[in-house]
């Protein structure tokens, strides 16, 4: 099993642009969720799904968006790139033992 | 808001030492979950205790709960070199999993 896995590892945006980072993991979980983690801090809940077609927002859900067509896919759509979304991405898959495994992230960086 | 509050921010100790990190939170929980980083890496699960339990090991970690206190506190006995990481407590009180900032564990050899 690969687990969680995301892509791209590092971003450069410029202000005002768009991307989406990907995430996929092959473990068959239902609830999958996405973090962003800004130095000193722990990690903050954006957004997160218990299953195909159902989202919902965390903590900071604010400037993205999400969506789940498969149980396997969740990406994290940025629509308007600011310098305040500079962070580190990680993405987590959560088994029936409320265990969470989650990917190596994405740095992203936001001029 | 975070849920979860370690302390102490950072810990330096000698190999062979133990080591002991707390975590306090706010709410009502299901389950406080510890995790590791390693530096530049993804976090890792070390152990989850559910509400109802007062203690638990995994290894060379014993993690304690206490729901009245609404506290929790995380053991590594006879640290090695290799256990120099940041540990996070998260709280789990439903769908949402909700982490403190972390502390920063140094073990020197």
């Amino acid at each position: 099993n690969a687990g969680v896995t995301q892509t791209p590892k590092f971003q450069v945006l410029k202000t005002g642009q768009s991307m989406t980072l990907q995430c996929a993991q092959d473990m068959n979980h239902e609830y999958m969720s996405w973090y962003r983690q800004d130095p000193g801090m722990g990690l903050r809940l954006i957004h997160y799904s218990v299953g195909a077609g159902i989202t919902d927002q965390g903590e900071v859900p604010n400037g993205y968006n999400v969506s789940r067509s498969t149980t396997e896919d969740f990406p994290l759509r940025l629509l308007s790139a600011a310098p305040s979304q500079t962070s580190v991405y990680f993405c987590a898959s959560k088994d029936s033992y409320n265990e969470q495994f989650f990917g190596p992230g994405t740095r992203l960086t936001v001029l | 808001s975070q849920q979860g509050e370690e302390d102490p921010q950072a810990l330096s100790i000698q190999e062979g030492e133990n080591a002991t990190m707390n975590c306090s939170y706010k709410t009502s929980i299901n389950n406080l979950q510890w995790y590791r980083q390693n530096s530049g890496r993804g976090l890792v699960h070390l152990i989850l205790i559910r509400s109802n339990e007062r203690e638990k090991h995994s290894g060379r970690l014993r993690v304690t709960l206490d729901t009245s206190k609404k506290s929790s506190s995380l053991l590594i006995t006879a640290s090695r070199a290799a256990d120099t990481a940041s540990y996070f407590c998260a709280t789990d009180a439903g769908n949402k999993l909700v982490f403190g900032a972390g502390t920063i564990l140094r073990v020197k050899s």
